[in-house]
């Protein structure tokens, strides 16, 4: 149980277009989603909290224009990466919770690259 | 000083070895605690909770000391396929649910 998906793995895209990435649940229903991204070699860093139905929290530093969250039903939750630079390359992680499960299950993550 | 600091290691262990290691925080009235693996380019995987009283799954076991404020994972036996980034886990009390990972400590195992 608790499975998470993810999509797309892995895109390249131009600098300057807008990416899509989709966070679903597949076995549970989850009120809360959580965005993160990981430089290489680096800790997972939070980017926002996203519960359903609401607007997400943001971390401090992040940018809510650039970064736009969806959190539409129990089961999917979407970044959108608007105007990427080469600098928001980086492997972009969700994460899942419900009320009912102890801990966070993860996506597959996506790895972005901003030619 | 970061919320949650481990080790980068790496820590080089002969296969069917111990090897341990710690993860500190900073925050005291943190409340759950979790050991995730993560293995190179992937996402991480829930590894095991960590209870107050310790606890033990299989191979593995966890431990909480309050009063210094780390959490420990204890690898008995290692396998080659334990080689991996060990990540720490922590939930604040106020944070929704949102958890703290440490930058994770990387395990080797080596025949």
């Amino acid at each position: 149980g608790a499975v998470v998906s993810q999509h797309p793995s892995r895109v390249i895209c131009k600098s300057g277009t807008s990416v899509k990435i989709e966070c679903r649940s597949l076995d549970f229903q989850a009120t809360t989603m959580f965005w993160y991204r990981q430089f290489p070699k680096k800790s997972l860093m939070l980017m926002a909290t996203s519960n359903e139905g609401s607007k997400a929290t943001y971390e401090q530093g992040v940018e809510k224009d650039k970064f736009l969250i969806n959190h539409a039903s129990l089961t999917l939750s979407t970044l959108t990466v608007t105007s990427a630079h080469p600098e928001d390359s980086s492997f972009y992680i969700c994460s899942a919770r419900s009320g009912s499960i102890f801990g966070q299950f993860f996506g597959p993550g996506t790895r972005l690259t901003v030619l | 000083r970061k919320e949650v600091e481990q080790d980068p290691g790496p820590f080089n262990v002969p296969e069917g070895a111990t090897v341990a290691f710690n993860c500190t925080y900073s925050n005291s009235a943190s409340q759950s605690f979790f050991w995730y693996r993560q293995d190179c380019r992937k996402e991480p995987k829930l590894l095991m909770s960590v209870y107050s009283s310790g606890n033990e799954d299989g191979r593995f076991t966890a431990q909480l000391n309050r009063a210094s404020q780390y959490i420990s994972l204890l690898i008995r036996d290692s396998k080659l396929s334990d080689s991996a980034t060990y990540l720490c886990a922590v939930r604040p009390t106020d944070s929704w649910g949102k958890l703290q990972f440490g930058a994770g400590t990387q395990v080797v195992v080596t025949p």
